[in-house]
C-alpha cells in the first residue's frame, strides 16, 4: 500500500548542480503533478502531467523539466541549480483529474 | 485565473472551542473545492472536498459547505482538540479545455490548540 513514493527525501545542492527528483505510484493514475512548497505561499504547481508521454506547464516551470516515460513514474529534473530552488517539493497524483490528489511525503532541497 | 484566500494564522484555541478558518475563491466554471491538512514533516493529507454548489463535505467532526453565491468554502468543527493542531490549506481544480488542471492553494493558515 505504497501509495505516492518520492526520493530522496533530503538533498543539499550546490549552485549550477543538476538533479533528478523521482516520483512514483502505484496506484494506476493517469494525471501526476509536482508542487514547491515556500513558506508563506502555499503550493504552486511546477509541471503536471495528464498521461504517459504527456507533460505540461504549471504555475511556476522556470528552471525545471519533466518526463513522464512510464505511466507510473513522474521526474523533475533541475537542470543547474539555484539558490531559489530551495524548497519542499511534493508530487500528487488522482485518477481522471476530477478526484483529490494523493500526494508523496515530500523532498526538502536545499541549494547553497 | 483561479486564486484562493484563507484567513492568516497563526491561529490559537484551547481544547474543545468551535473552530472556523474563512476561504474564498476566484475561479471560471464550477471547480471542485478540497481542504487538505498537514502535520509537521508530512506531506498534504486531503480532509474533505466537494464538487458542486451546495455540497457539504464532511470527515473527523470537520465539515464545509461550497457555497457559489459568496465564493466561499469555510473550514468549520464544533469542538476541537489537541490533535488537530497542523497546517489546513483550501484549495481548488478548475477545469480548461485540456481536462483538469492542478490544484491551486491558499497559502495555509497554522492552527494551534491548546490544552
Amino acid at each position: 500500500n505504497a501509495g505516492v513514493t518520492q526520493t530522496p527525501k533530503f538533498r543539499v545542492l550546490k549552485t549550477g548542480q543538476s538533479m533528478t527528483l523521482l516520483c512514483a505510484q502505484d496506484m494506476n493514475h493517469e494525471y501526476m503533478y509536482w508542487y514547491r512548497q515556500d513558506p508563506g505561499m502555499g503550493l504552486r504547481l511546477i509541471h503536471y502531467s495528464v498521461g504517459e508521454g504527456t507533460t505540461a506547464k504549471g504555475e511556476v516551470p522556470d528552471g525545471y523539466n519533466v518526463s513522464r516515460l512510464k505511466k507510473q513514474n513522474f521526474l523533475l529534473g533541475l537542470e543547474s541549480a539555484a539558490p531559489s530552488q530551495t524548497s519542499v517539493y511534493f508530487c500528487a497524483s488522482s485518477t481522471s483529474g476530477t478526484g483529490e490528489d494523493t500526494f508523496g511525503s515530500g523532498t526538502r532541497l536545499t541549494v547553497v | 485565473g483561479n486564486s484562493v484566500t484563507q484567513m492568516e494564522g497563526p491561529v490559537t484555541l484551547s481544547e474543545e472551542a468551535f473552530l472556523t478558518i474563512n476561504c474564498t475563491y476566484t475561479a471560471t466554471g464550477y471547480p471542485s473545492l478540497f481542504w487538505y491538512v498537514q502535520y509537521p514533516g508530512e506531506g498534504l493529507q486531503l480532509l474533505l472536498k466537494a464538487t458542486k454548489a451546495d455540497d457539504k463535505g464532511s470527515n473527523k467532526g470537520f465539515e464545509a459547505t461550497y457555497r457559489k453565491e459568496t465564493t466561499s468554502f469555510h473550514l468549520e468543527k464544533g469542538s476541537v482538540q489537541v490533535s488537530d493542531s497542523a497546517v489546513y490549506f483550501c484549495a481548488l481544480r478548475g477545469y480548461s479545455g485540456g481536462g483538469a488542471d492542478g490544484l491551486t492553494f491558499g497559502k495555509g493558515t497554522h492552527l494551534i490548540i491548546q490544552p
